[in-house]
């Protein structure tokens, strides 16, 4: 059964102190894996899609990397409009491309 | 700008009766999705469609309906059978199955 699990469940950072957010997966045929950050009360927004293991994304001071078994969401000097909730997701093989999403790290960035 | 709308933002419901959201979307996606998130878990996929008259069960699909009658168009029903409905539902579009979601910013559903 494919799966995705997020550490930690909430992570509190200091403006400027760099650190990482952890997605572990087991999937059948990784076709894709997927960072979204969702805003209290809103839809989740689209960051990030890897597609195998050793690739790397980034965008501003957020970076995506990927192994066979897991995905960190690399956050270099947070500020406080960096607080959100970040999802991961993966989409694999079986189930008609079905997409499994984590339950999220809620991050809170102090300034 | 392009985008997927949802309305209404908050809808309140009494038991034993069926409510319908609605999802628009202008971005000419063809696939979408409904799912629901409840506090603590992941997202989980109620309906999906891939094409337009086409559409499949997720792993939650007990008690709701749904139905694409056009492109631009998901509607979900939530039904009286679905035993626990109050939680934030959001509906996402992709313009292919490996490509990442464009999500909706929402509507919540509390039965009172």
């Amino acid at each position: 059964e494919d799966q995705v699990t997020q550490s930690p469940e909430a992570l509190r950072l200091q403006e400027g102190e760099s650190s990482s957010l952890n997605c572990s997966y087991t999937v059948s045929g990784l076709r894709g894996l997927f960072w979204y950050r969702q805003d209290p009360g809103k839809g989740p927004e689209f960051l990030f899609t890897l597609y195998s293991a050793g690739e790397e994304k980034e965008k501003e001071r957020l970076k995506a990397t990927l192994t066979k078994k897991e995905s960190f969401l690399h956050i270099t000097a947070p500020k406080p409009e960096d607080s959100a909730t970040y999802l991961c997701a993966v989409q694999g093989n079986t189930g008609g491309f079905k997409t499994i999403f984590g339950a999220g790290t809620r991050l809170f960035v102090k300034a | 700008d392009g985008g997927i709308t949802q309305s209404p933002k908050y809808l309140f419901r009494k038991e034993g009766q069926n409510v319908t959201l609605s999802c628009e979307q202008n971005l000419n996606h063809d696939a979408m999705y409904w799912y629901r998130q409840d506090p603590g878990q992941g997202l989980r996929l109620i309906y999906y469609s891939q094409i337009v008259n086409d559409f499949q069960k997720g792993d939650i699909a007990e008690g709701y309906s749904v139905s694409r009658e056009k492109k631009e168009s998901f509607p979900l029903t939530v039904t009286s059978a679905q035993k626990n409905p109050t939680a934030f539902y959001l509906c996402a579009s992709s313009m292919g199955r490996r490509d990442g979601y464009t999500f909706g910013s929402g509507t919540r559903l509390t039965v009172v």
